[in-house]
């Protein structure tokens, strides 16, 4: 059980096109999702908090602009990275949670912006 | 905010050895202590947790022991074998809806 479906696993694009990522819980209903960056070789980065049917909390230093999200149903949770540059390359990865439940993490996915 | 440290980085031990790493914490009203296992290019999964009620917890050949009083908390891997080769993340928060990562310590298990 507990399973975290994200998607896509990769995508290339151009600089200035938005990116939409998907995030599903595909067995439970999650009260919460957690959107994260990571670098390589390093640690998880805590972009923003999810809670259905409410506005995304953000992180100190993401921009909500750039980085929407939206968490409209309780399987599923998106985020939009909005006119993207080379500098949001990066590997996002989602997880979620429900009461007194670990974080369960989707496989992520590799952003490259040419 | 919560602040948590990871050692050592890396790790390289023979198979068949053991393994430790450590993390500490600043928030002491954090309760809630998991240990990720992450492979290249992979989701980290879930491989034990602990809460604040314990000191101690194992399951098979892994372990995690917490001192609430020092604020540090680690995990032990017996009988390495090549497979638990990965990056480990300790993370630690008031929940699971709340928790700060570690910066990782990969571990490698040499045949």
């Amino acid at each position: 059980g507990a399973v975290v479906s994200q998607h896509p696993s990769w995508v290339i694009c151009k600089s200035g096109t938005s990116v939409k990522i998907e995030c599903r819980s595909l067995d439970f209903q999650a009260t919460t999702m957690f959107w994260y960056r990571q670098f390589p070789k390093q640690s998880l980065m805590l972009m923003a908090t999810s809670n259905e049917g409410s506005k995304a909390t953000y992180e100190q230093g993401v921009e909500k602009d750039k980085f929407l999200i939206n968490h409209a149903s309780l399987t599923l949770s998106t985020l939009t990275v909005t006119s993207a540059h080379p500098e949001d390359s990066s590997f996002y990865i989602c997880s979620a949670t429900r009461v007194s439940q670990p974080q369960h993490f989707g496989d992520g996915t590799r952003l490259s912006i040419l | 905010g919560e602040n948590v440290e990871q050692h050592p980085s890396t790790l390289s031990v023979q198979e068949g050895d053991s393994a430790v790493i450590k993390c500490t914490y600043s928030d002491s009203a954090s309760n809630y202590f998991p240990w990720y296992k992450q492979e290249l290019g992979k989701r980290p999964q879930l491989i034990i947790d602990i809460r604040s009620n314990v000191g101690e917890k194992k399951d098979q050949r892994i372990a995690v022991t917490l001192n609430k009083t020092a604020k540090h908390f680690s995990l032990h891997i017996t009988e390495t074998q090549p497979e638990d080769s990965a990056v480990y993340f300790c993370a630690s928060g008031r929940s699971a809806r709340q928790l700060t990562f570690g910066s990782g310590t990969q571990l490698t298990v040499l045949p």
